[in-house]
């Protein structure tokens, strides 16, 4: 099936540093959705973009829909230990592109795991 | 609390066994998931129900058995599993298939073990 290229795959950095991931796709999207999964739970949404260039903050969190609307970045700002996780990026094709069976379905990166030492 | 819950939160069955994991969504969502997450794999989405009408099942073995009796609630039934479908089961809703919103929120999860 389709699948987003998340990276990098795992970070692990000292608290206080700025984190950066991403997620591209060989196909146009018309949302991108980025996820944070503490262990042993289900994923959170941090944030949802729609447009084309959007830039959004959650915090110390940004988010931005590529201009080329077939990638995403998540920034974490000033790192501190509760971010660790697992950050995931979804995108959901235009409708277009959705066939009978794929309509609305979300289309989900491995995931990036972030470890930070205090 | 993301205002989907999910029980069972952890659970141990024999391959012979049957039950029942359940899912219930206090959002007013119309669209409900059940996705499976292993390790090193993406999520990868099991059936899809919007407004109690199953509209997706992605080619999953007949060992899992989903029932959406109301938009609310949401079953996977098991019977005879594999050492294989031991893992981390989510339930998630969404306003509806024909909405522009298309955030999932997505419950704590079952840990499922078959032994």
């Amino acid at each position: 099936g389709q699948q987003l290229n998340q990276s990098p795959q795992s970070m692990f950095i000292q608290e206080g540093e700025d984190v950066s991931m991403n997620c591209t796709s060989s196909s146009i999207f018309n949302t991108w959705l980025w996820y944070k999964q503490d262990p042993g739970e289900g994923p959170v949404l941090l944030i949802a973009l729609y447009k084309a260039g959007e830039l959004t903050s959650n915090g110390r969190l940004t988010a931005q829909f590529g201009i080329t609307r077939k990638d995403s970045f998540l920034n974490i700002s000033a790192s501190i230990p509760s971010d660790v996780g697992i950050y995931f990026c979804a995108g959901q094709l235009p409708h277009h592109q959705n066939n009978a069976g794929n309509n609305r379905k979300l289309i989900w990166g491995l995931g990036t795991s972030l470890a930070v030492n205090p | 609390e993301t205002g989907v819950t999910q029980t069972p939160r952890h659970l141990v069955m024999g391959m012979t066994n049957k039950k029942s994991l359940k899912c219930e969504q206090h959002l007013g969502h119309n669209a409900m998931y059940w996705y499976k997450q292993s390790a090193k794999k993406p999520l990868e989405l099991m059936f899809v129900y919007n407004f109690k009408e199953q509209t997706e099942n992605n080619s999953v073995p007949s060992r899992f058995s989903p029932e959406c009796p109301n938009s609310s609630h949401l079953f996977l039934h098991l019977h005879t599993l594999q050492p294989e479908d031991s893992a981390l089961y989510l339930c998630a809703s969404s306003q509806g298939l024909g909405t522009v919103n298309t955030e999932a929120f997505f419950g704590q999860g079952t840990r499922l073990t078959v032994v």
